[in-house]
């Protein structure tokens, strides 16, 4: 079943506005990642938040992570046009036999308007 | 330093033809999958090598999907017999796991760093 569960699907807003976009699971994780696409192509790995951990930043990124909601939110503080992309989280199973397997959620289509 | 490479970058082939899609990982990376992604969708999990062992291919959607890795470093994906329904884009990624500190067979922590895909449309 799907690990991740993205909402909005969509997101629009006006440059320098906030973003936030947030990811729910279903089972016990390792570790969650953040990723970013543009144009349907390769992905950019934007920011890893362990399970032992509740927030974590980089630049204008704030990641938070509530194991006990079994959910993740990403924030991207003054938008820029520049932002536009599709992101998605992913998530790294606990007690999973893959070494380093990612379940992908359907990702939040984000447009920033200059 | 290079990134992960794929080629083709675009592929229109007939329905019933055989296809190979080849993925050049990072050098050094030991890990590498295997994803595709449909028109709008998010990722879905085809295979994972270690080296050149495969430990996880329940990603494969049939037995018409097979992939191989030889010395460690480049992959091709092969589709044989294609349908209209595997036209996707089919996104390589290649990891160097580490394993958590203090722990003994800990679970590793890593970040994938993925190809530009290879979109392949089945006429």
């Amino acid at each position: 079943s799907q690990q991740g569960e993205e909402d909005p699907q969509a997101l629009s807003i006006q440059e320098g506005e906030n973003a936030t976009m947030n990811c729910s699971y279903k089972t016990s994780i390792n570790n969650l990642q953040w990723y970013r696409q543009n144009s349907g192509r390769g992905l950019v790995h934007l920011i890893l938040i362990r399970s032992n951990e509740r927030e974590k930043h980089s630049g204008r990124l704030r990641v938070t992570l509530d194991t006990s909601k079994k959910s993740s939110s990403l924030l991207i503080t003054a938008s820029r046009a520049a932002d536009t992309a599709s992101y998605f989280c992913a998530t790294d199973h606990a007690g999973g036999t893959s070494y380093g397997k990612l379940t992908f959620g359907q990702g939040t289509i984000l447009t920033v308007h200059p | 330093g290079a990134g992960v490479s794929q080629s083709p970058s675009n592929k229109v082939t007939e329905k019933g033809k055989d296809v190979e899609l080849r993925c050049d990982p990072i050098s050094g990376h030991t890990a590498l999958y295997w994803y595709r992604q449909s028109l709008g969708q998010g990722l879905e999990f085809l295979i994972y090598f270690q080296g050149n062992s495969a430990p996880d291919k329940s990603g494969l959607p049939s037995d018409r999907f097979s992939a191989e890795r030889t010395g460690g470093s480049v992959s091709t994906l092969t589709i044989q017999r294609t349908q209209q329904e595997d036209s996707a884009v089919y996104l390589c990624a290649s990891s160097f796991p580490r394993r958590r500190p203090g722990t003994s067979g800990g679970r590793s922590y890593n970040e994938q760093f993925f190809g530009p895909g290879t979109r392949l449309t089945v006429l």
